[in-house]
């Protein structure tokens, strides 16, 4: 099976501007979890979205949305951009079924906002 | 919410000892404790987990266990080699809260030939 892929892999933008990221899961998961990483907080959780509709909501403002497509697809936004929002953003997916489960990471996109 | 600590933050051993991480965490009704291994710039990847229902887990070389009681869950590698070295991250979720893991601050294990 193909692993979890993510695009684009890396991302340069200013203060201000948006950005869309896209994640697809492997196939026959349902679940499709975000993490933000970076040197100072770690890994915090974003949001969880299970069947097109987000099940689990971290700690992060209303600038980080997201959404899930019938295929399973998920994609994160993130408006008016800040300095603070330079971060890996990983995903992970999930069969979805239990809160027991194995999350498979994909590679990340690699975000710097100047 | 919950909140998982993680010690130490950097281990530095010699090439066939052991290393021990652990992890506290604050909420008891988290019943899933994974244990995830990144490698500079590569993706985290699970190496073990453990479920509430279960104290003790080894993979080979790898073992975790779990107090549920004093919530705290470590993680044991034994015979370490160079390419053990890496950062390594426990975490904690809850079943019934679906796929939200929790993530402690990450551990630098750096095993010297």
């Amino acid at each position: 099976k193909a692993g979890v892929t993510q695009t684009p892999r890396y991302l340069i933008k200013t203060r201000g501007q948006q950005v869309t990221l896209s994640c697809s899961p492997i196939s026959g998961h349902r679940s499709v979890s975000w993490y933000q990483q970076t040197p100072g907080q770690g890994l915090q959780f974003l949001f969880e979205y299970f069947s097109e509709t987000q099940r689990n909501k971290g700690n992060f403002p209303g600038r980080f949305s997201g959404r899930q497509f019938s295929n399973s697809r998920s994609e994160m936004n993130v408006s008016t951009l800040e300095l603070g929002d330079s971060a890996l953003y990983l995903c992970a997916s999930s069969l979805g079924t239990s809160g027991q489960e194995t999350q498979y990471f994909g590679p990340g996109t690699r975000l710097l906002v100047l | 919410g919950e909140n998982v600590e993680q010690h130490p933050s950097t281990l530095s051993v010699q090439e066939g000892d052991s290393a021990v991480i652990k992890c506290t965490y604050s909420d008891s009704a988290s019943n899933y404790f994974p244990w995830y291994k990144q490698e500079l710039g590569k993706r985290p990847q699970l190496i073990i987990d453990i479920r509430s229902n279960v104290g003790e887990k080894k993979d080979q070389r790898i073992a975790v266990t779990l107090n549920k009681t004093a919530k705290h869950f470590s993680l044991h590698i034994t015979e370490t080699q160079p390419e053990d070295s890496a950062v390594y991250f426990c975490a904690a979720s809850i079943n019934n809260a679906g796929n939200m893991l929790t993530f402690g601050g990450g551990t630098r294990l750096m095993v010297k030939p």
